[in-house]
C-alpha cells in the first residue's frame, strides 16, 4: 500500500496554468477510473474538486480539470487565483482500498 | 447537504483504546459506504479503513489492521473506529469521509475530523 506519487511542490504565477501528476500502477491508478483530486487549506478538511479522473462536483470552478494517461493522473489548474494556494492530493482505487498521494503544496507566486 | 461529525478523539496512553464516532446527517445513510481517513500532525492524508453500505464489508490499512475496527448502525446513521491497542504514530487528526458511491471506492464528502493524541 504504497503512497502514490507527487511532486512535494508546484507554483505559478496569477493567471498562468500548473498541472500537478500523480503516478501509480497498473494496480491502482491504471487500473480504475476512480481517481480523485482534494484540495486542503491550512486547518480545513479536505475538499473533493475531481472524481472519476476527469469530473467536477457542481460548485467547482471550471479552472479545475483531470486526465489520465497510463498509471498517471493529473491535475491542471488554469487561471491561477490566490485562492487556489493549498495543498492537493490526489487517491486512486486499488481493488479493496483507497491510496492516496503524498501531496502537493501549491503556491500562487 | 451532507454532514459528518466527528466525536471521541483526545489523548491516550500508548497501548490505550479509543471509540471514535460519526454522526451523518443530510442524506440516506444506509446507501452510502463510509471511509475513515487520518492525518498525522504536518503529514498527507493516509487512509484508514472503510466500510460497505450494509456493513457487510470491511477493509482496512495494513498499519492498523488488527488493532482498528469499522463499524456502523444505520438506524443511528451513525459509524465507529473501535481502535485498540494504539502506538505514538496512531497520533492524527481522523476524518469521517463519505464515498460516492455503496461499496468504498471513492470518497466526495469529509467531516471536520477529531484530533487523536496518543502519548504518555
Amino acid at each position: 500500500q504504497s503512497a502514490l506519487t507527487q511532486p512535494p511542490s508546484a507554483s505559478g504565477s496569477p493567471g498562468q496554468s500548473v498541472t500537478i501528476s500523480c503516478t501509480g500502477t497498473s494496480s491502482d491508478v491504471g487500473g480504475y477510473n476512480y481517481v480523485s483530486w482534494y484540495q486542503q487549506h491550512p486547518g480545513k478538511a479536505p475538499k473533493l474538486m475531481i472524481y472519476e479522473v476527469t469530473k467536477r462536483p457542481s460548485g467547482v470552478p471550471d479552472r479545475f480539470s483531470g486526465s489520465k494517461s497510463g498509471n498517471t493522473a493529473s491535475l491542471t489548474v488554469s487561471g491561477l487565483q490566490a485562492e487556489d494556494e493549498a495543498d492537493y492530493y490526489c487517491s486512486s482505487y486499488a481493488g479493496s482500498n483507497v491510496i492516496f498521494g503524498a501531496g502537493t503544496k501549491l503556491t500562487v507566486l | 447537504q451532507v454532514q459528518l461529525v466527528e466525536s471521541g478523539g483526545g489523548v491516550v496512553q500508548p497501548g490505550g483504546s479509543l471509540r471514535l464516532s460519526c454522526a451523518a446527517s443530510g442524506f440516506i445513510f444506509s446507501n452510502y459506504g463510509i471511509h475513515w481517513v487520518r492525518q498525522a500532525p504536518g503529514k498527507g492524508l493516509e487512509w484508514v479503513a472503510a466500510i460497505w453500505y450494509d456493513g457487510s464489508n470491511k477493509y482496512y490499512a495494513d498499519s492498523v489492521r488488527g488493532r482498528f475496527t469499522i463499524s456502523r448502525d444505520n438506524s443511528k446513521t451513525t459509524l465507529y473506529l473501535q481502535m485498540n491497542s494504539l502506538r505514538v504514530e496512531d497520533t492524527a487528526v481522523y476524518y469521517c469521509a463519505r464515498d460516492r458511491g455503496s461499496y468504498g471506492q471513492d470518497i466526495d464528502s469529509w467531516g471536520q475530523g477529531t484530533l487523536v493524541t496518543v502519548s504518555s
